[in-house]
């Protein structure tokens, strides 16, 4: 158990509509990190916040928009959904964000776009 | 975009043996890690190497860098069934910022009793 946690396991929606997941870091971590992981893509880094503030964004569809709040659990909250969609969705926290920090990563969040 | 390219995609051995992964990378680094993840679960880091170290130990673990070929392997010695899982290396590029891991797709290794 990494100390990280996500909810929720798994979401079963339909293209168009909007979803939120959710991401609490381990205790004493400030960067929460969100990865998404496809047979097709690989795991791919999406963004990057650090106390609440956006440190780092990667592949990150404008469809598909972040947020840490003052507690420091994450949303990541991805609209508009499409088939391709439908993926593996990591949190992940470190202590700082710098260079050498390990990162620890949630169980995920299995999401199916019908 | 993946930066490391992990060689092979799937390898399979018997307990006991010895299990070699390798990564090959792109740009420059700051440093290089390997997580291993099972079956569709989280990924959990196993080591770190910075660019200045050419080789580190972690127990059964073995990780060399080579940044003059860019690439990078990782030795599992007396392998378990335990270890079967996927096997992800990742840099952190030394001019797109600290906080980006890029990782590659994976070694998928099967440990058979």
């Amino acid at each position: 158990d990494s100390g990280v946690t996500q909810t929720p396991k798994h979401l079963i929606t339909a293209t168009g509509q909007r979803v939120t997941l959710r991401c609490s870091p381990r205790s004493g971590d400030l960067s929460v990190y969100w990865y998404q992981q496809s047979l097709d893509q690989g795991l791919q880094f999406l963004i990057h916040y650090y106390n609440g503030e956006e440190r780092a964004k990667g592949n990150i569809l404008e469809r598909f928009s972040a947020q840490q709040f003052p507690d420091l659990h994450s949303e990541l909250n991805l609209s508009s959904l499409e088939l391709g969609d439908s993926a593996l969705y990591f949190c992940a926290s470190s202590v700082e964000g710098g260079a050498d920090d390990e990162q620890f990563f949630g169980p995920g969040t299995r999401l199916t776009v019908l | 975009s993946q930066q490391g390219e992990e060689d092979p995609q799937a390898l399979s051995i018997q307990e006991g043996e010895n299990a070699t992964m390798n990564c090959s990378y792109k740009t420059s680094i700051n440093n290089l890690q390997w997580y291993r993840q099972n079956s569709g679960r989280g990924l959990v880091h196993l080591i770190l190497i910075r660019s200045n170290e050419r080789e580190k130990h972690s127990g059964r673990l073995r990780v060399t860098l080579d940044t003059s070929k860019k690439s990078s392997s990782l030795l599992i010695t007396a392998s378990r069934a335990a270890d079967t899982a996927s096997y992800f290396c990742a840099t952190r590029d030394s001019f797109s910022g600290y906080s980006t891991l890029t990782f590659g797709k994976g070694t998928m290794l099967l440990v058979s009793p």
